[in-house]
């Protein structure tokens, strides 16, 4: 089984509707975050936890908000979602030892927003 | 604040052929980098970092690069390219003020037979 796993994996919503992309992750990891992906841009951060308690905003967290659940789980919503949202986003997990761990990516969720 | 330049959006090689990747870090002297690879339809994975313990890093699947410091550089490279190579490849650094990764753009490698 995967070790980072998000649903769904496509997705394909209207304006004005409210998503919500899921990360579940069973490597025991502290740190999570959301990235969105688009082409020629790179990965661009939308914000990270780094406990249940603690989250932060990364560079583009306009239109977007999060929930820590648990340790394990992680979420990203939409409130109300704009053509421009359209991306592929992904999820990471990392070790606290600092950024010089490793991240764990999952393999992606493909959102369409029309 | 720090932050890597991919030059080269999409490379282009025949098999067999050398594989150079480049990246270049903003001018203070980051204390780790790294180079992630992106398969088709799948999610990051780890390549190698950099960590200060060696200029020379060694990654997965024949892939290296070399820190120089005198310019500013982290490039990526393979001896031989494999069709199997064919991926985006993303160099990363540190943010300021101990902040999460910053990924340059990314460079789109293609294999051709």
């Amino acid at each position: 089984d995967a070790d980072v796993t998000q649903t769904p994996r496509n997705r394909i919503t209207k304006t004005g509707k409210r998503i919500m992309l899921e990360c579940s992750q069973t490597k025991g990891h502290d740190r999570m975050y959301w990235y969105r992906q688009d082409p020629g841009l790179g990965l661009r951060l939308i914000y990270y936890s780094f406990d249940v308690k603690d989250i932060n905003k990364g560079e583009i967290s306009d239109g977007y908000s999060v929930s820590r659940q648990a340790q394990a789980k992680f979420s990203l919503s939409l409130e109300s979602a704009i053509p421009n949202q359209t991306a592929l986003y992904f999820c990471a997990t990392q070790p606290s030892g600092g950024y010089q761990e490793t991240q764990y990516f999952g393999p992606g969720t493909r959102l369409l927003v029309l | 604040a720090q932050s890597v330049t991919q030059l080269g959006s999409h490379v282009s090689v025949s098999e067999g052929a050398l594989v150079l990747l480049r990246c270049n870090y903003s001018s203070s002297v980051p204390p780790y980098l790294f180079w992630y690879v992106q398969y088709p339809n799948q999610g990051l994975q780890l390549l190698l970092k950099y960590t200060s313990a060696a200029t020379l890093v060694k990654g997965i699947n024949g892939f290296e690069a070399e820190f120089k410091k005198s310019e500013t550089s982290f490039h990526l490279t393979k001896p031989s390219a494999h069709m199997s190579d064919a991926a985006e490849y993303f160099c990363a650094v540190p943010g300021a003020g101990n902040t999460p990764l910053v990924f340059g753009k990314g460079t789109r490698l293609s294999v051709i037979a």
